[in-house]
């Protein structure tokens, strides 16, 4: 079992709908939790943190964290063909380095 | 803020030469900086945690002979790949943690593509 699993994808949402990305982790150390986006060619971008349990918003990002089922999310509200991108979960568990999945690649059609 | 800079941002360079890649952290100072290596359409792989002050932490399977590491500063570290095959042609991702703060978010340059011919 991977540390930190992703569904590969890609994810295909119209513009304007919701795009739900999902992450399940296995150590339950795991303390901190993060979302980055990498387009095509670049660089991760962090997008969202989150350190307890429950939703925390950011504009039109949500990240939600259930510890008990080893489950983070990030919901995309009026997803936007420019968030058209692969997102990466990241998990701490305490120590300096993070642990990624291996990303999903999410599609937002005009 | 939370800026990381990379430079340079691609190189080509012959087999068997040596190419430096430098990473800096532009406002706000960095103990800890990571080195990452990524292969076309593949996850990102860690290479090697490089700590301020003292010797590199590599993860396993990686060359430390190989991939030199210097964290000289709170602000620069530096990858050298010594004796570069056309193997070692890839996206080389740098991030930094910020010292001053206790969360864990690691903040991306903006990586170097190196082609080895």
């Amino acid at each position: 079992q991977k540390e930190v699993e992703q569904n590969s994808g890609p994810l295909s949402v119209p513009e304007g709908a919701i795009a739900s990305l999902n992450c399940t982790y296995s150590d339950r150390v795991s303390q901190s939790f993060f979302w980055y986006r990498q387009y095509s060619g670049k660089s991760p971008e962090l997008i969202m943190s989150i350190y307890s349990n429950g939703d925390k918003e950011d504009g039109r990002f949500t990240a939600q964290l259930n510890k008990a089922s080893q489950y983070v999310s990030l919901l995309i509200r009026d997803s936007q063909p420019s968030d058209s991108a692969t997102y990466l979960c990241a998990v701490n568990r305490g120590f300096q380095k993070l642990v990624f999945g291996t990303g999903t690649r999410l599609l937002v059609s005009p | 803020g939370a800026v990381v800079s990379q430079h340079p941002s691609w190189v080509i360079c012959k087999s068997g030469t040596s190419v430096k890649i430098e990473c800096r952290s532009l406002d706000f100072q960095a103990t800890t900086m990571f080195w990452y290596r990524q292969f076309p359409k593949q996850s990102l792989m860690l290479m090697a945690t490089s700590n301020e002050g003292s010797k590199a932490t590599y993860e396993q399977g990686v060359e430390k002979d190989k991939f030199l590491i210097n964290h000289a500063s709170l602000t620069l570290s530096t990858l050298t790949v010594t004796s570069a095959h056309p193997e070692d042609s890839s996206f080389y991702i740098c991030s930094a943690r910020d010292s001053s703060s206790s969360a864990y978010e690691q903040y991306f340059g903006p990586g170097t593509r190196l082609t080895v011919t």
